[in-house]
């Protein structure tokens, strides 16, 4: 148990939805990070939040935003689905996300749109 | 786009067999870590290699890196049927600390 939690474990939707993905780092941790990983594209970078703030951002579509909040669980927001965008979401978190640390990351939420 | 290739694809061997796995990538990094996934799964943190170093033990984990041939090799001795698995290898640049994931080598280990 890496200390992410992610939820929900399964999402099951319809093109054109909108969803939520929830994540809580790991206690201490002020860095999360987003990926997504599916067949086609394997594992990639979305967005990295450090303390509330967006830090860097990867390939992530513009029907997808994120934020921290305060408590520094972060959210993952899907607008429009499309069929390409079920995949495997994951969260990491890390201390402070600035410089050589290892990332831990969550169970993952996997995404389905049909 | 991934940052870099594993090699195998893919490697079947006997439990007591060693394993080893190797992973490439394009641009200077801060450091390489590697990781497990078990089927659908999340990610398992293994290690982590800075770009100074050479060589990294953590148990029957031992991780090589030549920054000069851009690469890095995971052995992982006398296998266990548990050690199935998907790894990866994931880069961290010099510019900042996202991962960049190579496509993962699927290790099988027969019991």
């Amino acid at each position: 148990d890496s200390g992410v939690t992610q939820t929900p474990k399964h999402l099951i939707t319809a093109t054109g939805q909108r969803v939520t993905l929830r994540c809580s780092p790991r206690s201490g941790d002020l860095s999360v990070y987003w990926y997504q990983q599916s067949l086609d594209q394997g594992l990639q970078f979305l967005i990295q939040y450090y303390n509330g703030e967006e830090r860097a951002k990867g390939n992530i579509l513009e029907r997808f935003s994120a934020q921290q909040f305060p408590d520094l669980h972060s959210e993952l927001n899907l607008s429009s689905l499309e069929l390409g965008d079920s995949a495997l979401y994951f969260c990491a978190s890390s201390v402070e996300g600035t410089r050589v640390e290892t990332q831990y990351f969550g169970p993952g939420t996997r995404l389905l749109v049909l | 786009s991934q940052q870099g290739e594993e090699d195998p694809q893919a490697l079947s061997i006997q439990e007591g067999e060693n394993a080893t796995m190797n992973c490439s990538y394009k641009t200077s990094i801060n450091n390489l870590q590697w990781y497990r996934q078990n089927s659908g799964r999340g990610l398992v943190h293994l290690i982590l290699i800075r770009s100074n170093e050479r060589e990294k033990h953590s148990g029957r984990l031992r991780v090589t890196l030549d920054t000069s041939k851009k690469s890095s090799s995971l052995l992982i001795t006398a296998s266990r049927a548990a050690d199935t698995a998907s790894y990866f290898c994931a880069t961290a640049e010099t510019s900042g600390s996202r991962l960049t994931f190579g496509e993962g080598t699927q290790l099988t280990v027969n019991p």
